[in-house]
């Protein structure tokens, strides 16, 4: 079964702070992805990455940056954390290249709170 | 950019019954995947079920059952014989079938939360 474990489930993080999340899937799959979800909201795509060291922006990549120096590993990262990103945030992993139909596979999420 | 719509933020079932769950989406593309994840109250998305917009027949996995209009742009669910472990958030989403890049990337509705009454 593939595998996606994401570092925390909880977090509280204080205002202005430096937050790192971690997300680690095992099944060598090329692309990684980091989502947050907001109620009424539904999922919405913060960056992806699509090789080591590789990224892109997804719709809302905005007071937030990612790090990809393994295949396997994908870290989001929260230069200043702000009280607007307390949220659900889920990675997510698949296979890439044309053929495949590159199901993305889901992490538990990790609940952030800023205070 | 496509947009993925879920017009029922809330639907409740009888067990035993079956439901459908709606779902619309917008797009120029000719070619794209579609899927219906569902979230458990414990969190951990998992797939349901897929369909590939060039088959014209409808995916089935065990009692989940999709009717894939692509003229209409629809993609809705069908759950028969509703259990109390249906109960969950249920997301309707979108992907272009293009390879590489920013194609990969998967566009998500709001989300229909689908309780099971016993």
């Amino acid at each position: 079964d593939v595998k996606v474990t994401q570092s925390s489930r909880y977090l509280v993080k204080r205002t202005g702070e430096k937050v790192f999340l971690e997300c680690v899937q095992d099944m060598d799959h090329e692309n990684m992805f980091w989502y947050r979800q907001d109620p009424g909201l539904g999922l919405r795509l913060i960056y992806f990455s699509y090789d080591v060291k590789m990224k892109e922006k997804g719709d809302i990549p905005e007071g937030y940056s990612v790090s990809r120096e393994k295949k396997e590993r994908f870290s989001l990262i929260l230069e200043s954390a702000s009280t607007n990103q307390t949220s659900m945030y889920l990675c997510a992993s698949s296979f890439a290249g044309q053929g495949r139909l590159k199901e993305q596979y889901f992490g538990p999420g990790t609940r952030l709170t800023v205070t | 950019a496509q947009t993925v719509t879920q017009s029922q933020p809330e639907m409740s079932v009888q067990e035993a019954e079956t439901v459908t769950l709606s779902c619309t989406y917008d797009t120029s593309e000719s070619d794209y995947y579609l899927f219906w994840y569902k979230q458990p109250p414990s969190r951990q998305m998992i797939l349901v079920i897929r369909q590939e917009a060039y088959k014209q027949q409808n995916a089935t996995e065990n009692r989940f059952s999709v009717n894939f209009q692509k003229a209409a742009k629809s993609f809705s669910l069908k759950i028969s014989d509703s259990q109390l472990g249906d109960a969950a958030m249920y997301f309707c989403a979108y992907r272009s079938a293009l390879a590489g890049g920013g194609a990969d990337g998967l566009t998500f509705g709001k989300g229909t939360h689908l309780i099971i009454q016993p």
